[in-house]
């Protein structure tokens, strides 16, 4: 199964910067990253995934350790609407691809 | 349109009901999933269609039976269930995964309660 290891929980002011730490450490080669969040009464949503390289879009950035065996994914100033369980995964490119493996994620709060 | 839908948005039942719950995309995705969400844990993967084929199957009962009957719908058939299958029911879709690292688009979910 593949395992990832997060903080439970964070705390974030508005407006500020917020890392989000996440440790794979046994993490193959031909592991993707991948980050969804989960807002409240939501289902989960895509936000952004990485190889090797740092990765961003515009919902934020994936800082992706040299050795791969932890990242970070960054929002660059958080806002209420930000406020979700974060969730950092494991997802091998090859076999059976398809499967997204969650683990116990990082909720997120965020303070006006 | 990047949405997928989920009907009903609530489902209460016996243990002695038969109900579906329905799940539809149009973004031409070939890949459907079913996950199960208990409260305060993380969605669980239930099953996998991939171009419209049964492809992953997470020793699920057979209680739940899921079928897709196009590339559009997926549908989750509920038969003899138990209280303890109460939970949140996610559908999601994507590309087949081909190397590549395809997001998934969930649904916002049926919450069932099974009495």
């Amino acid at each position: 199964d593949a395992k990832t290891t997060q903080p439970n929980s964070m705390e974030s002011n508005e407006e500020e910067p917020v890392h989000l730490p996440c440790n794979h450490s046994t993490i193959s080669g031909t592991d993707y990253i991948h980050w969804y969040r989960q807002l409240p009464s939501q289902g989960p949503e895509y936000v952004i995934h990485g190889l090797t390289s740092n990765v961003n879009n515009r919902m934020a950035s994936l800082a992706i350790a040299e050795d791969r065996k932890s990242s970070t994914l960054i929002l660059h100033r958080a806002t209420l609407r930000d406020a979700a369980v974060y969730y950092c995964i494991r997802r091998n490119s090859g076999g059976s691809n398809y499967k997204l493996t969650f683990g116990k994620g990082t909720l997120l709060t965020v303070n006006p | 349109d990047t949405e997928v839908t989920q009907t009903p948005k609530h489902l209460v039942m016996g243990m002695t009901n038969k109900k579906s719950l329905k799940c539809e995309q149009h973004m031409g995705h070939r890949a459907m999933y079913w996950y199960k969400q208990k409260a305060k844990k993380p969605p669980e993967l239930m099953f996998v269609y991939s171009y419209e084929k049964l492809s992953i199957n997470e020793s699920v009962p057979s209680r739940f039976s899921p079928e897709c009957p196009n590339s559009s719908l997926l549908n989750l058939h509920l038969h003899a269930l138990q209280p303890e299958d109460s939970a949140l029911y996610l559908c999601a879709s994507s590309q087949p995964s081909s190397g590549r690292a395809n997001e998934q688009f969930f649904g916002p979910g049926t919450r069932l309660t099974v009495l």
